[in-house]
Order: structure tokens, then sequence, then C-alpha cells
């Protein structure tokens, strides 16, 4: 049963601090994306990668996040430095097409203090 | 500008009954819809997609229709089960290469 994995589930860090989000898509998949979800936003879309390359990380302050695909097999998400606004969950999904089906893993509850 | 929305943030049915979902889009490049399902600390799960081509898919419990002309696309779900509680995202894209577009979701509560 391929899925989606994150790590970790849960991160609880103090302002200032970095914090690294990582995500195996399932193999195969050509296409992964972040998306954080908030309580206003809803499910708002950070960045998303085809082949490992950016495609479009619009969606992300770029003065403290930064997304990137080392491999295949691995997806992270950098907050450097953590405020307390950047407490949400972050999701990964991976699909193969862009506006394709796309499968999400189960979160990554960030909570910054 | 949202493109796609669910303007009914909850919706409360009793076990056994008709469940509806509905979600209506303003881009008419829009070809592709899907639902998405998600229960409280995971993410969430493809339920159930439809293409443009056709306006109606179905799925054991589960129908998607889709009202081009309308822009308008629900989801019913009969019989409704206390497991269905869970909120339900639409979301739509516009041919492989365009990133899909979410609404805010729905909270279904199925009582028992």
């Amino acid at each position: 049963d391929a899925r989606v994995t994150q790590t970790p589930r849960d991160k609880v860090t103090e302002m200032g601090q970095e914090v690294t989000m990582r995500c195996q898509p399932i193999l195969g998949h050509n296409t992964v994306f972040w998306y954080r979800q908030t309580m206003m936003q809803g499910l708002e879309l950070l960045a998303y990668f085809r082949n490992r390359a950016p495609l479009d990380d619009s969606g992300m302050p770029k003065d403290r996040f930064s997304a990137e695909m080392p491999d295949a097999t691995l997806a992270t998400l950098k907050i450097q430095p953590s405020e307390p606004r950047d407490s949400a969950v972050y999701f990964c999904a991976s699909g193969f097409g862009v506006g394709d089906t796309q499968y999400f893993g189960p979160g990554t509850r960030l909570t910054v203090l | 500008d949202q493109q796609v929305k669910q303007n009914s943030p909850s919706l409360s049915v009793q076990e056994g009954r008709i469940s509806i979902l509905n979600c209506d889009y303003t881009n008419s490049m829009f070809d592709y819809f899907l639902w998405y399902k998600k229960y409280p600390a995971e993410g969430p799960t493809f339920l159930i997609s439809i293409s443009s081509i056709k306006d109606k898919n179905e799925d054991g419990r589960f129908t998607v229709f889709l009202n081009k002309s309308a822009k308008h696309l629900s989801l019913h779900i009969v019989p409704s089960q206390p497991g269905d509680s869970a909120v339900y995202f639409c979301a739509a894209s516009g041919g492989s290469n365009y990133k899909l577009t979410f609404g805010k979701g729905t909270l279904l509560t199925v009582n028992p």
C-alpha cells in the first residue's frame, strides 16, 4: 500500500529556531507539493516540483521558507527563522502531474512558541 | 479571488439519509474535479473525481455530479454513515499542467 510519508508528525519549537520537515513521495510519482493548512486559509499551496525541479514557489514567504528535492525520494521544507504565525499543519502530496490526482501525507503539525 | 467555493462550512445529516455537498467554481478552464475527505490529524484522502466530459461518476455510495453550465458540482453520499463524518474538500484543475485549486472545505457530521 504505497503512501506518502512525512516526518516529524509533530514539532514544537521556539521562535527563531530552524525547522526542517521531510517528505517521502510515493515511488514513481514525479510531482511533489507542499501545502499548509490553517483555519483561515484552508489548504494553501506553498511550492511544487516536477521531476525534482521547482516549478512554483510563489506561495511561500521567500525570506524564511525554502523547499528542495535533494533526490527523487526526499522533499524538504525548511523555515529559518521560524515565527509563531508559521504554526500550522504542513502537508506533502505527490502525483503523476501538476493537475492530476494528488495523494497526501499525514502532515506535520508545527507549533512555534 | 476564490475560484473554488464551498459555501456551506458545515452540514449535519442523520445516518442512512443522503448527504449532499456542494461546490461552485468560477474558472471556465477547469476540466477536472476531485473530492477529498479529511479526518482530524490525517492528510486529505482522495475520494472520487470527474472529468468535464462526463456529468456523473459513481463509486459505491459516492456519486459526483457535474453541471458545467452552472459551474457547479456536488457529492452525494447514500446512505450516509457515521464514519463519513469528516471535512470534505472540493478541488479543480485546468489540465495536467495546472495546479489543483481547493475549496475551503465542508465539515460533514453524520449523526447515529
